[in-house]
């Protein structure tokens, strides 16, 4: 069966340091990936997808950016941080292809900018 | 407007009751629906997904499309302290959009 594992859970950074999220899929190829963000109380903005190596697009611009270094290993990653990025991160994968694929996230990670 | 649209609530019923979540949306071509609950502090998790027009039942949990009128409703039947929390729709026309959610509240 498949899983998706995301790390770390919690993390608490100051405004202007740099930030790395990895999210990793296994028990399948080629999955479409997604990093998605969910501020408090709110729904979910997808903010990168992925439909293979080195295949990033974005959907909204940020100071975020997004890389799929391996066929299933996605990370997040910031330069700078600043306090607007805080918020609950969802890192989801989905099958390729087709339509009605059904996205599953992972344990999402609480990032709290300071 | 938004793309997919849900009461952001509170709801709140009564443990036995039946809670009705309601979303519509906005895109004629989605073909793809589905209902995740969330847990406060945690990732959704999917219950349910939709394909066609009807019901669609998966123990306490139905699932009703209606593509004419572009929404898709969940109805929890007995429903038990354990089902608070938020429900998410989501429709997908080439990629999946998400509601805002709506609170389930069950008092006991």
């Amino acid at each position: 069966s498949q899983t998706i594992h995301q790390w770390p859970a919690t993390l608490v950074q100051p405004v202007g340091s740099p930030l790395s999220l990895e999210c990793t899929v296994e028990g399948t190829s080629n999955p479409n990936l997604y990093w998605y963000r969910q501020a408090a109380g709110r729904g979910l903005q997808l903010l990168f997808y992925s439909v293979g190596i080195g295949q990033i697009s974005s959907e909204v611009p940020q100071n975020l950016s997004a890389s799929r270094p391996q066929d299933r290993q996605f990370i997040l990653s910031s330069k700078k941080l600043l306090l607007s990025d805080s918020g609950f991160y969802l890192c989801a994968w989905s099958i390729a292809g087709g339509v009605g694929n059904t996205i599953y996230f992972g344990e999402g990670s609480w990032l709290t900018v300071v | 407007q938004k793309e997919v649209e849900q009461n952001s609530g509170p709801l709140s019923v009564p443990e036995g009751a039946i809670a009705s979540l309601n979303c519509t949306y906005s895109d004629r071509g989605s073909q793809s629906f589905f209902w995740y609950r969330q847990y406060s502090g945690k990732s959704p998790e999917l219950i349910m997904s939709i394909y066609s027009n009807g019901d669609k039942e998966d123990g306490r949990f139905t699932a009703q499309l209606n593509k004419a009128s572009q929404y898709v409703s969940l109805l929890i039947r007995d429903s038990q302290p354990s089902d608070s929390a938020t429900y998410l729709c989501a429709v997908e026309a080439g990629k999946s959009t998400f509601g805002d959610g709506t609170t389930l509240t069950v008092k006991p």
